[in-house]
């Protein structure tokens, strides 16, 4: 048991749907993160929350909105997908001290399918 | 702007060493070079992390050079389920978070 959950696992939505993901963490931990894993490449790193202010996005397109409204819960909302969003979606919580960054700890991920 | 290199794919077998090396240039300074597992349809799991020098803890070591250029990951005597992805993360310049490409290694009877 990491203590990260993500629900849904499975998710199958349409490019008119409107969907969200969640994330909780149960570590007390004050970071969180998306990270996107499309087949066979590595992770890209969406979004980071620390102390619930985003503190970085990496040129993710806005059909992606994160939301973090506290320490414990991160959403990813979903509008208007393409299929070349079906991808492996990753959340992950770590503590963070000044600069440095801790372990992370990575829930079972959202597999999204976008038709 | 930092860049991370590792072998694409290794093969070992049951009992051996194995050792995945990540290069890494212009990292921040301050920052842990942390290594993760992971398996088909899981989340990266956390296996060791380490700022310089060697680390070692209960199911691996790690390598890091004074340089901090690159790092390499000991695997001890693998086994079977050590078969899975293993990927290097480091900070560059700036904070920014880069995960390697990952090395998948295959462990063989």
């Amino acid at each position: 048991e990491t203590g990260v959950t993500q629900t849904p696992r499975h998710l199958v939505m349409g490019m008119t749907n409107k969907k969200s993901l969640k994330c909780e963490q149960h570590l007390g931990h004050n970071a969180m993160y998306w990270y996107k894993q499309s087949a066979k490449k590595p992770l890209e790193l969406m979004f980071v929350y620390s102390l619930e202010e985003r503190v970085e996005n990496n040129s993710v397109p806005s059909r992606f909105s994160p939301e973090c409204p506290n320490s414990s819960h991160l959403f990813l909302h979903l509008h208007t997908l393409q299929p070349e969003d079906s991808a492996l979606y990753l959340c992950a919580s770590s503590h963070v001290q000044g600069t440095s960054i801790y372990e992370q700890y990575f829930g079972p991920g959202t597999r999204l399918t976008v038709t | 702007l930092a860049k991370t290199t590792q072998p694409i794919s290794m093969d070992s077998y049951e009992g051996q060493e194995v050792n995945i090396t990540c290069s890494h240039n212009n990292i921040a300074t301050n920052d842990y070079i942390t290594w993760y597992q992971q398996f088909p349809s899981q989340g990266p799991r956390f296996i060791i992390q380490g700022y310089k020098t060697k680390v070692t803890n209960e199911v691996a070591s790690l390598f890091i050079p004074a340089d901090r250029k690159s790092s390499t990951l000991s695997l001890p005597r693998v086994s079977l389920s050590d078969t899975a992805v293993y990927y290097c993360l480091v900070v560059g310049q700036g904070g920014k978070l880069i995960f390697g490409q990952g090395t998948e290694l295959s462990v063989k009877p």
